[in-house]
């Protein structure tokens, strides 16, 4: 079985700062691993995924992530926020021949000017 | 348009009463899904299915039902079993990779 850990619950970042959102998985398998936005009282939306490749992923609205198997980690970075980036933000994980797909805790990112 | 359809956005039931969560895509997925959601413990899944008559439990399925006799559809039931009902549920469908969210249901327990 897989699992995700979100380090941070929450993260205060003002607004053209950097941002790291740190997520750390579990697994027996080789997974895929994805970053999901939430805005209030709204679903999720997909930000970016890791199947298989190039370690860095790029995704929308400037963000990236580093996959690093030997730290099983998947951390989400933006170089700079904005204040629209204000949301919660959830790590998950697939295992890759597996339809179970777990999520965080998340975190919650509020930019401030 | 294509997506997933969550009935209704707010539902309010009283202590005792089973309730059910509607869930419809148009995406022709094979899987879906149902996640409850509370605040500071992210999403926790409580059922899935990849085919049409056949779901699995999640991490929290105890007091909680569900069906899956169209592809289209993924209903989950709420029963009196469940003690804390009171909650923000989310379906999502996955055809391949990606996973995609309905809008929502917040059942809260009156």
């Amino acid at each position: 079985a897989q699992s995700v850990t979100q380090l941070d619950s929450q993260v205060p970042v003002f607004e053209e700062a950097p941002v790291e959102l740190r997520c750390n998985y579990s697994s027996s398998v080789s997974v895929y691993l994805f970053w999901y936005v939430q805005y209030p009282n709204q679903g999720l939306q997909l930000l970016l995924k890791y199947l298989s490749g190039s370690t860095l992923v790029k995704g929308i609205n400037g963000f990236e992530a580093e996959f690093n198997k030997s730290q099983t980690s998947f951390h989400l970075r933006k170089p700079s926020v904005h204040i629209s980036d204000t949301a919660e933000y959830f790590c998950a994980v697939s295992g890759s021949n597996d339809y179970k797909l777990s999520f965080g805790a998340g975190t919650t990112v509020t930019v401030r000017a | 348009d294509g997506g997933i359809t969550q009935s209704p956005k707010y539902l309010f039931r009283k202590e005792g009463q089973n309730v059910t969560l509607s869930c419809e895509q148009n995406l022709n997925h094979d899987a879906m899904y149902w996640y409850r959601q509370d605040p500071g413990q992210g999403l926790r899944l409580i059922y899935y299915s990849q085919i049409v008559n056949d779901f699995q439990k999640g991490d929290i399925a105890e007091g909680y039902s569900v069906s899956r006799e169209k592809k289209e559809s993924f209903p989950l039931t709420v029963t009196s079993a469940q003690k804390n009902p009171t909650a923000f549920y989310l379906c999502a469908s996955r055809g391949g990779v990606n996973a995609f969210f309905g809008q929502g249901t917040r059942l809260t327990v009156v």
